[in-house]
């Protein structure tokens, strides 16, 4: 069955350390997510990406912050300079339909900022 | 501004029992709500997703009821079993244009042998 796959796992940073994320969405979904949860803390939207763009974005998606389909297959998220505060589970979602569709979760990459 | 709060935040039943997870919003105008399943540090598992014009989903031993207009769902799950421990999260997208999932706190549910 297709799945959402996430790499690295695990990502240990440095405060002001650039990370990149990677997601692989499954193969024929259009709709793209990326969705974090602090510890202990709901799951909470970041962004949503569609047709090589960004659809919407939460407030916590701040200019420290950017989405890239930089081929046909990965997504990936950067965050430019790590604060302690970025330390969460960082989970990938892709939807083969808007709003109505069913979203489909990757295992997620948790980041720690030391 | 969209809120989701599931009820209870923990629940602990012995094996076989039936049980009821609670979640509600306060946004009725919704187009769908999901389900999900989280083990312990793992990603998020989708169980059962539901249209805004239906009234309830069935997978296996889980059913899921929707209420719109009154801003409820709850999960069923029957005859529970110690690999259904895990949390438990409802998550909703409201209507407007909006394609984020908004997510309850879950419950956290252990079925004991």
């Amino acid at each position: 069955e297709p799945e959402v796959t996430q790499t690295p796992s695990h990502q240990v940073t440095q405060m002001g350390q650039e990370v990149i994320l990677r997601c692989v969405p499954i193969s024929n979904h259009l709709y793209f997510y990326w969705y974090r949860q602090i510890l202990g803390q709901k799951v909470e939207f970041l962004v949503s990406f569609y047709n090589n763009e960004i659809s919407e974005k939460s407030e916590i998606f701040d200019d420290q912050f950017s989405v890239e389909r930089p081929d046909g297959s990965n997504f990936t998220l950067k965050i430019r300079s790590t604060k302690l505060e970025d330390s969460a589970m960082y989970f990938c979602a892709s939807s083969p339909g808007r709003a109505q569709g069913e979203q489909f979760f990757g295992p997620g990459t948790r980041l720690t900022v030391l | 501004k969209q809120e989701v709060t599931q009820i209870p935040a923990a629940l602990s039943v012995p094996e076989g029992e039936n049980l009821v997870l609670n979640c509600s919003f306060t946004d009725s105008a919704i187009y769908n709500l999901q389900w999900f399943r989280q083990d312990p540090g793992k990603g998020l598992t989708s169980l059962l997703l539901i249209q805004s014009s239906q009234r309830e989903q069935t997978s296996g031993r889980l059913n899921a009821s929707l209420d719109k207009s009154s801003g409820r769902s709850t999960l069923y799950i029957a005859a529970s079993q110690p690999g259904d421990s895990a949390t438990y999260l409802c998550a909703v997208i409201t209507q407007g244009g909006s394609e984020k999932l908004v997510f309850g706190k879950g419950t956290k549910l252990t079925v004991n042998p």
